[in-house]
């Protein structure tokens, strides 16, 4: 049981806006900053959005973070076949012996 | 470029020990600390171990502490993972990444390919 909760799974069709959520608490989430990662099929995670919605060099303008309170979302624009992946959102834990937390990742189906 | 590449992974048997490793380049490594992160067939990822950038400071997840040893040799340019008394559900893809840290955050970046380790007999 992930600490950051994340719908499973989300869908949509090419150029569709969808919206990934991440949902964690005042240790985490709600006092620092959340990175999204986003794991294509059989390769390792790779960093999409750090900071709450900084993107890294060549990542798209497609994607977009936010942070609100104790929740984040990741949100993807103009859809494309090649966002079909998995994407896990984390941020750092205040609590005792716990770091970086993760959520339990969504996989993005594009129909 | 920066790139992290992980070795040593394979089948093991459970209670037995194997050891992994990360080598770094195209950074500073001395400068980072670094992680291990691993991934169950089918799961979600979980941060294993932590090492601070003078390898001084080591921090690890409950799930693997007093089995698990992080270390790293800064000359080398590379981190390692010692891993004792197996079980079948350390079973995972485990990735090192480099910690990025900055005044507003910190992120994982990049993170290697992954080696798989079986815990099976």
């Amino acid at each position: 049981q992930s600490v950051l909760t994340q719908p499973p799974s989300a869908s949509g069709t090419p150029g569709q806006r969808v919206t990934i959520s991440c949902s964690g608490s005042s240790s985490n989430i709600g006092s620092n900053t959340v990175n999204w990662y986003q794991q294509l099929p059989g390769t390792a995670p790779k960093l999409l959005i750090h900071r709450n919605n900084q993107r890294p060099s060549g990542v798209p303008d497609r994607f977009s973070g936010s942070k609100s309170g104790t929740s984040a979302s990741l949100a993807i624009s103009g859809l494309q076949s090649e966002d079909e992946a998995d994407y896990y959102c984390a941020a750092w834990d205040d609590s005792l012996n716990a770091h970086v937390v993760f959520g339990g990742g969504t996989k993005l189906t594009v129909l | 470029q920066v790139q992290l590449v992980e070795s040593g992974g394979g089948v093991v048997q459970p209670g037995r020990s194997l050891s992994l490793s990360c080598a770094a380049s195209g950074f500073s490594f001395s400068n980072y600390a670094m992680y291990w992160v691993r991934q169950a067939p089918g799961k979600g990822l979980e941060w294993v171990a932590i090492i601070s950038y003078d390898g001084s400071d080591k921090y690890y997840a409950d799930s693997v502490r007093g089995r698990f040893t992080i270390s790293r040799d800064n000359s080398k340019n590379t981190l390692y993972m010692q891993m004792n008394s197996l079980r079948r559900e350390d079973t995972a893809v485990y990735y090192c990444a480099r910690e990025v840290v900055t005044a507003m955050g910190s992120w994982l970046d990049p993170w290697g390919q992954g080696t798989l380790v079986t815990v099976s007999s």
